[in-house]
């Protein structure tokens, strides 16, 4: 059980478009997800929590008007990195919550060109 | 906040050997200490996990023991295997319901040669 995914696995979008990614529990219900941003041979970074039916809380630094979270349902929450930039090529994770214990999904990578 | 440190960065074993991975944290009031192991282009899985209220927790080949005295805790892998090479990443955090953040250390590159 405790069953994260993500889509896309992975994504490439040219310079200046949106992409959204998806995060869904399969097999139990996540009141809070979390999305991560991972560099390459870096630790994981919080981005924002996301709390199903109200507004995500951002980390200090995360522009949440570039980084739009949607939690709309106990399973299912969304990233979109509106307006994209080459610095924003990454590895973005997310988890759900279950029991107090963080199960990550497999992530996403984004290559802005 | 908290600040979680790890060592060591690397560490490289033979097969059949033992590796410990260390790490401390900074705030008293952490009670959640979860272990994830990061393969190449996939998702942190979590791998062990102790709670402030115990000592030390075991499943298989690892371990993880916690002295929240020092403020620090370990994983220890016994008989280790190639499949066993990848990123360790510790992590704290205050649990109290679902809504609580990890903080995670820097992360060590676990390579055992067969």
């Amino acid at each position: 059980g405790a069953v994260v995914s993500q889509h896309p696995s992975w994504v490439i979008c040219k310079s200046g478009t949106s992409v959204k990614i998806e995060c869904r529990s399969l097999d139990f219900q996540a009141t809070t997800m979390f999305w991560y941003r991972q560099f390459p041979k870096q630790s994981l970074m919080l981005m924002a929590t996301s709390n199903e039916g109200s507004k995500a809380t951002y980390e200090q630094g995360v522009e949440k008007d570039k980084f739009l979270i949607n939690h709309a349902s106990l399973t299912l929450s969304t990233l979109t990195v509106t307006s994209a930039h080459p610095e924003d090529s990454s590895f973005y994770i997310c988890s759900a919550s279950r029991g107090g214990e963080q199960y990550f999904g497999p992530g996403t990578r984004l290559t802005v060109t | 906040g908290e600040n979680v440190e790890q060592h060591p960065s690397t560490l490289s074993v033979q097969e059949g050997d033992s590796a410990v991975i260390k790490c401390t944290y900074s705030d008293s009031a952490s009670n959640y200490f979860p272990w994830y192991k990061q393969e190449l282009g996939k998702g942190p899985q979590l791998i062990i996990d102790i709670r402030s209220n115990v000592g030390e927790k075991k499943d298989q080949r690892i371990a993880v023991t916690l002295n929240k005295t020092a403020k620090h805790f370990s994983l220890h892998i016994t008989e280790t295997q190639p499949e066993d090479s990848a990123v360790y990443f510790c992590a704290a955090s205050k649990s109290g319901g679902s809504n609580y953040k990890l903080t995670f250390g820097k992360g060590t590159l676990l390579t055992v040669n067969p």
